[in-house]
């Protein structure tokens, strides 16, 4: 079976830093996906790690490590548009197993 | 490119109607999905298709039916609507299964079996 666990939900103010962590328990693993979604709209990819370590593309880093089935992602520098839902996602072969997502709410 | 695009964006079916939802992506992409998405709940995936003529069930097929005579188009058929079905419904797609290639999904259709 697939378990993927990430918080609810996380607030926090413009301009500072959030960490949205993942816990994962899978089947297999080939890779694991970050998405966000805006309220009403589709998720659309934020980063992708398959070995150990941390990826940087701007404001947004992800980290994974594959031992202790975890990663997170880090969002710096918070914009008001940065508010939206942030989902975990487990690839197996080819498919995806998704986390509930954490709803994170920016404040001005 | 208009990637993956869906239809309808809305849908309110009475309990024991049927209906299909369109899915048609003009990239190419071998691999297509559909899930549902429940308020506050991740996305589930329903069925999925490596190529043409080629289905197979998901996590959560039970009242779907899909076909995939084309590699566009990958229409989601709901037999006998039940109010568990009401959800929103998210079709993606995919160059392959490997490396980054990451799922495109299209804009969803929201539906309500009243």
């Amino acid at each position: 079976g697939q378990n993927i666990d990430q918080p609810t939900e996380m607030t926090a103010t413009e301009g500072a830093i959030v960490q949205i962590n993942c816990t994962y328990q899978t089947s297999g693993f080939n890779g694991l996906f970050w998405y966000q979604q805006h309220a009403g709209e589709a998720p659309t990819f934020l980063s992708y790690n398959v070995l150990d370590g941390l990826e940087e593309k701007g404001r947004f880093s992800s980290f994974l490590s594959r031992s202790k089935g975890y990663s997170y992602l880090l969002l710096k520098e918070l914009q008001m548009k940065d508010s939206a839902s942030y989902l975990c996602a487990v690839r197996n072969d080819y498919k995806l197993s998704f986390g509930a997502g954490t709803t994170v709410t920016v404040r001005a | 490119n208009a990637g993956v695009t869906q239809t309808p964006k809305f849908r309110i079916l009475k309990i024991g109607q049927s209906m299909t939802l369109q899915c048609t992506q003009d990239m190419n992409h071998n691999y297509m999905y559909w899930y549902r998405q429940d308020p506050g709940m991740g996305l589930k995936l329903i069925y999925y298709s490596v190529g043409a003529g080629i289905t197979d069930k998901g996590e959560v097929p039970n009242g779907y039916n899909v076909s995939r005579s084309t590699t566009e188009d990958f229409p989601l058929r709901l037999e006998l609507a039940a109010p568990s079905q009401t959800s929103v419904y998210f079709c993606a797609s995919t160059l392959t299964s490997g490396g980054a290639d990451t799922q495109y999904f299209g804009p969803g259709t929201r539906l309500t079996v009243l």
